[in-house]
């Protein structure tokens, strides 16, 4: 298993484009979540989603759009990007047994600069 | 509002000498505590779940124990290869399974 795949790695965008940040998991996993790091901040949760078609609202969704058609995929898309949106990105997937002990798999990021 | 609290920010170890890193927490409700560890340029990598005061799991060098207020992760005689930042997060009841919150971390550092 390839766990949660996050692409780009890198990327640098100008003030006002518009980019799509590719999440993929293969573990079978209904629940998955964008979280972004800063410095001085820690990881704060964009948005998330419990399974396919079904999306819902972080601590800090403003800027970012997510949808959810398979169950594999969590893409995140930036509308308008802006200097404050520069910032590592985390896509997460949850393994949520029903007996508890849930963790959560994580991508290894993309670290997206707006200039 | 859930909050996590954990000290210190940085901590420089020699090998061999055992210490611990602190996590504080509130939260309405505890469903979970969770324990990750993040090595530069990586994403953070799952190490425990603590549901109830009292409770305590190990890991190699690594013991993470709960209260009702905070939760501590023991590192002892550790190693070089121990270095990295250790991050906390809370889940709380009401949440669904993708929702934590989490600390800043504390960035550890092993000296040989």
């Amino acid at each position: 298993n390839a766990g949660v795949t996050q692409t780009p790695k890198f990327q640098v965008l100008k003030t006002g484009q518009s980019m799509t940040l590719q999440c993929a998991q293969d573990m079978n996993h209904e629940y998955m979540s964008w979280y972004r790091q800063d410095p001085g901040m820690g990881l704060r949760l964009i948005h998330y989603s419990v399974g396919a078609g079904i999306t819902d609202q972080g601590e800090v969704p403003n800027g970012y759009n997510v949808s959810r058609s398979t169950t594999e995929d969590f893409p995140l898309r930036l509308l308008s990007a802006a200097p404050s949106q520069t910032s590592v990105y985390f896509c997460a997937s949850t393994w949520w047994p029903k007996l508890g002990g849930e963790k959560l798999f994580f991508g290894s990021g993309t670290q997206l600069s707006v200039l | 509002e859930d909050q996590v609290t954990q000290s210190p920010e940085a901590l420089r170890l020699q090998e061999g000498e055992s210490s611990s890193l602190n996590c504080s927490y509130t939260v309405s409700g505890l469903r979970g505590l969770f324990w990750y560890r993040q090595d530069p340029g990586k994403g953070p990598e799952f190490l425990f779940t603590l549901y109830s005061a009292g409770e305590e799991k190990e890991k190699e060098r690594l013991k993470a124990t709960l209260t009702k207020k905070e939760s501590f992760l023991h590192i002892t005689a550790p190693k070089p290869e121990d270095s990295a930042t250790y991050l906390c997060a809370v889940q709380a009841q009401e949440t669904s399974g993708s929702r934590l919150t989490f600390g800043e971390g504390t960035q550890l550092t092993v000296n040989p």
